[in-house]
Order: structure tokens, then sequence, then C-alpha cells
């Protein structure tokens, strides 16, 4: 497999425009995480999928952040509007289970998203 | 939510030393993880260790749930051992995954 895939791994924008990063896990994986890193804030989980449906949401900073997972390979995370407190680099994850002994989470490269 | 604390902030070891990492947290979890970022950004899982030790390779971890901490050791470090590692706990009945501010570790050849 070739692990976790992100597109694209980097993003620079203008702030209002709409930004769409995307994932694909390891297949079989059941579970997709969504991560934000910044040097203020460090790592943030903003949400994550079972089974392609969002489990827990409350990460999410707010109404402008919204994130898919229209079938089992495949999801997105959406900012619109973008504006540059967004931001960071975003990381995707997936793992078998959760909170077991199998819940070894493999990330993806990341996206560096930068918002002028 | 809950607090993750980890010491110390920054660590330069000689290649060959050992270490040891602490992660405290402030309430009662049922998962704990630990990785490692290296310098060009990737996230690796370590350990997936909510209580007792794990060991793999020179790394080993212990989680002492009850005094809620958890330690790992690194030893013989080498250069490729250079990173940012990360404590990450999930409450009990929470759903919500908190990370530490990490430790950041630099070994010298």
């Amino acid at each position: 497999d070739a692990g976790v895939i992100q597109s694209p791994r980097h993003e620079v924008t203008e702030m209002g425009q709409e930004v769409t990063l995307r994932c694909k896990p390891i297949s079989g994986h059941d579970y997709l995480f969504w991560y934000r890193q910044t040097m203020m804030r460090g790592l943030e989980l903003l949400i994550y999928f079972n089974n392609n449906v969002p489990i827990d949401d409350s990460g999410m900073p707010e109404d402008r952040f919204s994130a898919k997972m229209p079938n089992a390979s495949f999801s997105t995370l959406k900012i619109q509007p973008s504006e540059p407190r967004d931001s960071a680099v975003y990381f995707c994850a997936s793992s078998f289970q959760r909170a077991s002994s199998t819940d070894t989470q493999y990330f993806g490269p990341g996206t560096r998203l930068t918002v002028l | 939510g809950i607090q993750v604390e980890q010491s110390p902030p920054d660590l330069i070891l000689q290649e060959g030393a050992n270490s040891t990492l602490r992660c405290n947290f402030s309430d009662s979890v049922n998962n704990l993880q630990w990785f490692h970022q290296n310098p060009w950004g990737q996230l690796i899982n370590l350990f997936y260790i909510p209580s007792g030790t794990k060991q793999n390779g020179r790394l080993s971890a212990t989680t002492v749930a009850t005094e809620r901490y958890s330690l790992l050791y690194i030893s013989s470090s080498q250069t490729t051992d250079s990173g940012v590692y990360f404590c990450a706990v999930e409450r009990i009945n929470g759903n919500q995954f908190y990370f530490g501010t990490g430790t950041s570790l630099t070994v010298i050849p």
C-alpha cells in the first residue's frame, strides 16, 4: 500500500478563497482523522470518521470548516472562506481500529496551507 | 479538556546516550499514544500504551495510569532519533484526542 495520500502538498491562497484538502486513507482502515498543526496551538484533532460517518467534530474550529467522507477511500476538508489564521499544516491519518492495541494511526505527509 | 504536559521541552544528546521523556496528564485515560515527528515533518506512531510497558527495539514506553504519567525511553540514541516526540491521550468516555506540546530531541553525532 502507498500509505495515506494527501493532496495538494502545498497550497497558497488568498484570504476569502475556498480551499479543499484531500485525503486517501490506507485501504481497509475504518478510521480517518484530520489534524491541524500550528506553532501556536500544536497538534489538534479536528474531526474523525468511522466507516465514513463523522464521529466527533468538536475540534473543528468554526463553521468555515467542513469535512466529508463520501466513500471509504476519499475524504475532503474544506475551508470556506479561508483566513490567514488558517495557515497551518493539515494532516490526515487512518487506522484500522481506535483505542485498542491495533490503533496505530498512519499519517499522510501533510498539506502546508498558507493563506495570504 | 484534559491537560497533557511533556518534559523536558528540549533535549540534546550525544549519539549513544540514553534518555527518558515524560508525559503527565490530568485525567483518567483509556488511550495514550506516543508519536515521533521527524525533522521533515512526517509523523509516525510509536506506541499505543494506555497502561503497562511495551518495547520496540531501542524504544520502550511505560504508562502508570493510576498516577497519570507515561515515560518513553530511548536507548543508544542515534541521529535518526532526532525530531519531536508527542504524547497524546483520550479521556475515558471521551472522543477527543489531546496532544502534548512535545519534546524536541536533537542527537549529535
